[in-house]
């Protein structure tokens, strides 16, 4: 089935340091991928939708230059946090839409800023 | 705007039947689908809804009805790997075919 691989699983970083994320979709092409965050034991927000080709449509609220998102290929979409602070911390996960299973989802990425 | 709403607690013995409820309300609908999660896990697919009526998969099975806004997902014969988060999901009208999540049930599965 469709695969997608988000790396890393989990990172540490410093406050005001960037960190990025990647998703790729293996086997079929994402011209749209989903980026979501995840407190502890609260659902999924959508945070923006990347067009691979175009500008991100991000969600009411989402700061778009502190979370920078690159659709550079029909393949790979990218997260960037920008000058990361405690509160950035969380679970961040894609989503990209297949035409067989519909949604696919990475493993996630938990960061922690410290 | 958009809004899901769904149960934030169950708790149900080993065995036993359970459903989940949910609400919805959103700028049109392209489909419904139920997530099952893990703690720090990715979401799996359960379900998809678009049409009303009842859906059968094994153990689980989801019903929607677009008139009320309303889907549910029933769980038979309960077993202690069941206990995890369930997300009920909803995909607006509009381009992207983004999909919006409720906030998600945490179910308990006692022996």
């Amino acid at each position: 089935g469709a695969v997608v691989s988000q790396h890393p699983s989990w990172v540490i970083c410093k406050s005001g340091t960037s960190v990025k994320i990647e998703c790729r979709s293996l086997d079929f092409q994402a011209t749209t991928m989903f980026w979501y965050r995840q407190f502890p034991k609260q659902s999924l927000m959508l945070m923006a939708t990347s067009n691979e080709g175009s500008k991100a449509t991000y969600e009411q609220g989402v700061e778009k230059d502190k979370f920078l998102i690159n659709h550079a290929s029909l393949t790979l979409s990218t997260l960037t946090v920008t000058s990361a602070h405690p509160e950035d911390s969380s679970f961040y996960i894609c989503s990209a839409r297949d035409r067989t299973t519909g949604y696919t989802f990475g493993s996630g990425t938990r960061l922690t800023v410290v | 705007g958009q809004n899901i709403d769904q149960p934030t607690e169950m708790t149900a013995t080993e065995g036993a039947i359970v459903q989940i409820n949910c609400t919805y309300q959103t700028s049109g609908f392209n489909g419904l689908f139920w997530y099952q999660q893990h703690a720090g896990e990715a979401p799996t697919f359960l379900s998809y809804n678009v049409l009303d009526g009842l859906e059968e998969k094994g153990r689980f099975s989801s019903f929607l009805s677009r008139s009320k806004g309303y889907s549910y997902l029933l769980l038979k014969e309960l077993q202690m790997k069941d206990s995890a988060s369930y997300l009920c999901a909803v995909s607006p009208s509009g381009g992207y075919n983004k999909l919006i999540f409720g906030a998600g049930t945490r179910l308990a599965v006692h022996p």
